[in-house]
């Protein structure tokens, strides 16, 4: 089954730690996006990439980072800059980041408290 | 810039309930259109979409038309189920690489 996945699940972390959030997509997918979830505000883009080493800031890049080796893979990490880490965090794909309808693919989230 | 606008929740319906939830954007151009579902805990699933003005998307008795002339795209279904419970996100992509969200409609079914 193609899809996106992301781990962990759940992710604790002390002030002053960074840490690293996967994501994995197996649908062939050109692009990918990191979003950040908080209560009544929607989504909002942290970071997003068309393609292999290539990846540009969305709205709220301050105090996160992002790689893109790997078609498949888009890891976030969320470092120690990163003043109100606390949230939800969803991972996504499309076919392409500018043609087509541009539908986006969610994974199911990584939910990161911050101890 | 681009934006949406989605009916503040939460919404409370009995089983069997006529749903609508408005939805609004502003943006240049000829936006596509999307419904997300967001049950608790979990990712975001695409339930419904329009590229085009008059364009109806319709997914599992959820439907919504793409209506240029009032910048809308209401979500309605006729009758709703306690599985129904969630979060929907009323969403555009325009010429940018993102989706651009509303704020989310939190739907609660009671039986």
């Amino acid at each position: 089954d193609g899809g996106i996945t992301q781990s962990p699940k759940y992710l604790f972390r002390k002030e002053g730690q960074n840490v690293t959030l996967s994501c994995e997509q197996n649908l062939n997918h050109d692009a990918m996006y990191w979003y950040r979830q908080d209560p009544g505000q929607g989504l909002r883009l942290i970071y997003y990439s068309q393609i292999v080493n290539d990846f540009q800031k969305g709205d709220i890049a301050e105090g996160y980072s992002v790689s893109r080796e790997k078609k498949e893979s888009f890891p976030l990490t969320v470092t120690s800059a990163q003043k109100n880490p606390t949230a939800f965090y969803l991972c996504a794909s499309s076919l392409s980041g500018t043609s087509g309808m541009g539908e986006q693919f969610f994974g199911p989230g990584t939910r990161l408290t911050v101890l | 810039g681009d934006s949406v606008t989605q009916m503040e929740g939460p919404v409370t319906l009995s089983e069997e309930a006529f749903l609508t939830i408005n939805c609004t954007y502003t943006a240049t151009g000829y936006p596509s259109l999307f419904w997300y579902v967001q049950y608790p805990g979990e990712g975001l699933q695409l339930l419904l979409k329009a590229t085009k003005a008059d364009d109806k998307g319709s997914n599992k008795g959820f439907e919504a038309t793409y209506r240029k002339e009032t910048t809308s795209f209401h979500l309605e279904k006729g009758s709703v189920q306690v599985s129904d419970s969630a979060v929907y996100f009323c969403a555009l992509k325009n010429s940018g690489y993102a989706l651009n969200f509303g704020k989310g409609t939190s739907l609660l079914v009671t039986p």
